[in-house]
């Protein structure tokens, strides 16, 4: 069954620090791939996207993501973390199709020490 | 714009008891989608419905029903409340009318459900 791994459950940086959410998704063709963040209590926001072109997007509050195929990754990144980054992240896969709907990992709560 | 809203934002049910939980868009989306969110496991799809007038089960449908009222309003309705459907519940819309790998999907704050 197709799947997505977020191999890290949770991850604790110092503000200031830079941060990377790994994801990895299982085999497929064209993958869809986006970074969902959540804060306590809210419902889930859009950090970026890629469908495809360039492998490195850029989404809101700093972050960017990479993907690469070969590595069925597509991990996150910000170069330095401020306090208010502290959520859950979720990476979500859809490749299209019949059904053409997200598959979520299952999140990494980002701790920030100040 | 409210974009997606969901009610109530907490609800508790004894065992058996019933609910709907109701879903409202007004980015005018066509397709719209329940998920339930669980400690460790991430998002997982209840329902959705790609048009006004169409529903289609997704991973986790056993004790659910929903209605997609009109192109705004989608419902989802437990008729007998168990606690293994104690979870937050997430309504989503889309602007896709069909199934796509594009679709970019716009949540609500979510439903906080405690079944005892």
């Amino acid at each position: 069954a197709q799947s997505v791994t977020q191999p890290d459950i949770h991850i604790t940086v110092s503000e200031g620090a830079s941060l990377e959410l790994r994801c990895n998704y299982s085999y497929g063709a064209t993958p869809y791939l986006f970074w969902y963040v959540q804060s306590p209590g809210q419902g889930l926001q859009l950090l970026l996207k890629y469908f495809s072109g360039d492998t490195l997007v850029q989404g809101i509050k700093g972050f960017e993501a990479e993907f690469k195929r070969s590595q069925s990754s597509f991990n996150l990144r910000k170069p330095s973390v401020h306090w208010s980054d502290a959520a859950e992240y979720f990476c979500a896969v859809n490749y299209g199709g019949s059904q053409g709907n997200l598959i979520f990992g299952k999140g990494t709560k980002l701790s920030v020490k100040p | 714009n409210a974009g997606v809203t969901q009610t109530p934002k907490f609800q508790v049910l004894k065992t058996g008891q019933s609910m709907t939980l109701q879903c409202a868009q007004d980015m005018n989306h066509n397709s719209m989608y329940w998920y339930r969110q669980d400690p460790g496991m991430g998002l997982r799809l209840i329902y959705y419905s790609a048009s006004e007038g169409t529903t289609d089960k997704g991973e986790v449908p056993n004790g659910y029903n929903v209605s997609r009222l009109n192109k705004r309003e989608f419902s989802l309705r437990l008729e007998s409340a168990a606690p293994s459907q104690t979870s937050v519940y997430f309504c989503a819309s889309s602007e896709s009318r069909r199934p796509s790998g594009a679709n970019v999907l716009t949540f609500g704050a979510g439903s906080r459900l405690t079944v005892l």
